[in-house]
């Protein structure tokens, strides 16, 4: 069964600080990994993707992930935190079980940002 | 604006009280995905539809679920004799088929009492 660890609950950085978020997935073939970030009371908004080919990929917002295989992680970066950035940040692992391509999510990491 | 709507918002309901929601997806997607959210925790997965046929559902789906897409366009989530433990914010995903990114509506929160 697929799964995914974000080890961090909150994490607060200052603002134009940088940020690296945790993911290690569980899965058994070749993943397909989202990043999503979601403002409070609000739906949950794609930043990034990745399904093959250059392991670092570049998302909305100035943000990056990079796609480990030997550790099984997907963590995602960004050099300059801007207040507006603070949210909860979830990454998800998706692929193909014959019928469905559902996403498996991540508790989520909540981002506070000081100014 | 083309992007995954979802009516209503907000849903306060009393325990026992039967409740639908609607999903309306991007125009062109196919795949519909219905998850739900508790708090402090990341969505799960409920059901998913391409077209109109639902092809596959979560255990967490009890009998007291029911989704349906009748002609392939939205999707309504209905719960019956709602629980307190029903109490979720319930999201709404569509994607193209072949295409593994889905995107997400706004959510409708409901609230048992």
């Amino acid at each position: 069964a697929q799964s995914v660890t974000q080890p961090d609950i909150h994490i607060t950085v200052s603002e134009g600080a940088s940020l690296e978020l945790r993911c290690n997935y569980s899965y058994g073939a070749t993943p397909y990994l989202f990043w999503y970030v979601q403002s409070p009371g609000q739906g949950l908004q794609l930043l990034l993707k990745y399904f093959s080919g250059d392991t670092l990929v570049q998302g909305i917002k100035g943000f990056e992930a990079e796609f480990k295989r030997s550790q099984s992680s997907f963590n995602l970066r960004k050099p300059s935190v801007h207040w507006s950035d603070a949210a909860e940040y979830f990454c998800a692992v998706g692929g193909y079980t014959g019928t469905a391509s559902k996403l498996t999510f991540g508790t989520g990491t909540r981002l506070q940002v000081t100014l | 604006d083309t992007g995954v709507s979802q009516d209503p918002r907000h849903k306060i309901t009393k325990r026992g009280q039967n409740v639908t929601f609607r999903c309306d997806p991007i125009s062109e997607h196919n795949r519909l995905y219905w998850y739900r959210q508790t708090l402090g925790q990341g969505p799960e997965f409920l059901t998913y539809f391409q077209n109109e046929a639902q092809l596959e559902k979560s255990r967490l789906l009890s009998d007291r679920f029911s989704a349906e897409r009748p002609k392939g366009s939205f999707s309504t989530l209905e719960i019956q004799r709602t629980e307190q433990g029903d109490s979720a914010m319930y999201l709404c995903a569509s994607s193209l088929a072949g295409f593994y990114e889905q995107y997400f509506g706004p959510g409708t929160r409901l609230t048992v009492t």
